[in-house]
């Protein structure tokens, strides 16, 4: 099943933080992170495996809590360069070892 | 080094025309995806190439799309007497093995529009 993102947009000011959630119903092995730019290819950001290990990119970190099967995407004293779609990206305990279900993304949007 | 590529960028065309979108993935990458994204929607998955085994085809709307794979390399998606709703942005990932372990890299995408 499709993991449940939240929120869906979010607008900030530079400077300010914010917290995009990834929810799923069923057991993760795994949660990837990406970012597309309007127009542009998705980026990869990080990958968590089950473990609970959190992760950070820069001032872009993120959790993955394996009980509640939720991973939460932090992004702290956000720039303009943040502005974006993040996705995502999620593979279940006993699936496919190959094939991520992608929400539908949280818009991003950065104001100076 | 190069990216994973894609052609065309842009495709626009009449309904029930047939398509081929092409992706050149990055080299030494033995997985290849293809995913469909429509406006307001995330990555849908629509097909999977891993090395010489057969591939997951699972996630293909209908019997009009299809989807090969060259040497290993080079990956062709046709759509067969397209449809209005078929309109989307294709993307063509490739990765190291399985993508559970490893990042994906994404092509540019082609914009696929049925007229």
């Amino acid at each position: 099943q499709q993991p449940v993102q939240s929120p869906q947009a979010v607008i900030l000011r530079e400077g300010e933080d914010a917290v995009i959630n990834c929810s799923s119903s069923k057991a993760l092995y795994s949660v990837h992170w990406y970012r597309q730019k309007h127009g542009e290819a998705p980026v990869f950001l990080m990958i968590l495996l089950k473990g609970g290990e959190q992760k950070g990119h820069e001032k872009i970190s993120a959790s993955f809590n394996e009980k509640k099967q939720q991973s939460s995407l932090y992004l702290t004293a956000s720039q303009l360069s943040y502005s974006g779609t993040y996705f995502c990206g999620t593979a279940g305990v006993g699936g496919s070892n190959y094939k991520l279900t992608f929400g539908k993304g949280t818009l991003l949007t950065v104001n100076p | 080094g190069a990216g994973v590529s894609q052609s065309p960028s842009n495709k626009v065309t009449e309904k029930g025309k047939d398509v081929e979108l092409r992706c050149d993935p990055i080299s030494g990458h033995t997985a290849l995806y293809w995913y469909r994204q429509s406006l307001g929607q995330g990555l849908e998955f629509l097909i999977y190439f891993q090395g010489n085994s057969a591939p997951d085809k699972s996630g293909l709307p209908s019997d009009r799309f299809s989807a090969e794979r060259t040497g290993g390399s080079v990956s062709t998606l046709t759509i067969q007497r397209t449809q209005q709703e078929d309109s989307a942005v294709y993307l063509c990932a490739s990765s190291f093995e399985r993508a559970l372990y490893n990042e994906q890299f994404f092509g540019p995408g082609t914009r696929l529009t049925v007229l």
